[in-house]
């Protein structure tokens, strides 16, 4: 099975950039989305296809790629932006990382 | 605006079959690109989410391999409705369950609407 890794959780301070990886066996050759989520809601697709975002997403999320890892960043963090996120890519099926718990400290 | 909204019991027993609908609105479930697919997810209390399996236009359905001889996934285009059955369910599938839209095309796949999801736990 197709395995996505991400780091279990990552702090940054207010206003700081926050990066999160996510790497996967020929992950270059596929696209990454990223998703945020809040405690007791569902997700929110804040990037596809490695660097687009959603019309409603604010600027300070983007996404990037490098080889086999897939990065989100989020740049001047927020309060706001704590959350869980999880990457995503199709490798026959549809699969997730593991998660990572964004603390905003 | 699409929005999703799944249903069903919020707690089944070992042993038993867990049934889910997800009612569609704001669109007609009946594809009309074939780069949209209907899928469930699921994710453990704590946990990360887990795909379950989806539905594409024809009508072929995909599932995640180790649940595929307990899952049913299907479309009921009259109703509007998506639908989850996993058999012979135990502790380990109690989740939050979500259904959701899928865009996918070549390599290129992202989940571009989710509902709200929906506890289901199971125990007796």
């Amino acid at each position: 099975s197709y395995d996505l890794t991400q780091p279990p959780s990552v702090s940054v301070s207010p206003g700081q950039t926050a990066t999160i990886n996510c790497s996967g066996d020929k992950l270059g050759d596929r696209y990454a989305s990223w998703y945020q989520q809040k405690p007791g809601q569902a997700p929110v697709l804040v990037i596809y296809r490695d660097v687009r975002r959603p019309s409603d997403i604010p600027e300070r999320f983007s996404g990037s790629t490098s080889g086999d890892t897939a990065t989100l960043t989020i740049s001047g963090t927020q309060a706001m932006d704590e959350a869980d996120y999880f990457c995503q890519a199709w490798a026959s099926t549809t699969v997730f990382g593991g998660g990572t718990r964004l603390t905003v400290l | 605006q699409l929005q999703l909204q799944e249903s069903g019991p919020g707690l089944v027993t070992p042993s038993e079959t867990l049934s889910l609908t997800c009612a569609v609105s704001g669109d007609s479930i009946r594809i009309s690109h074939s780069y949209y697919f209907w899928s469930w997810i699921r994710q453990p209390p704590g946990k990360g989410l887990e795909w379950i399996g989806t539905i594409d236009y024809s009508g072929t359905t995909y599932s995640r391999p180790s649940l595929r001889s307990r899952v049913a996934i299907s479309v009921d285009t009259s109703k509007n409705q998506l639908s989850l059955k996993l058999r012979s369910v135990t502790a380990s599938d109690s989740a939050v369950y979500y259904c959701a839209r899928e865009h996918r095309d070549g390599f290129n796949s992202y989940i571009d609407y989710w509902g709200q999801g929906t506890l289901v736990t199971v125990s007796s």
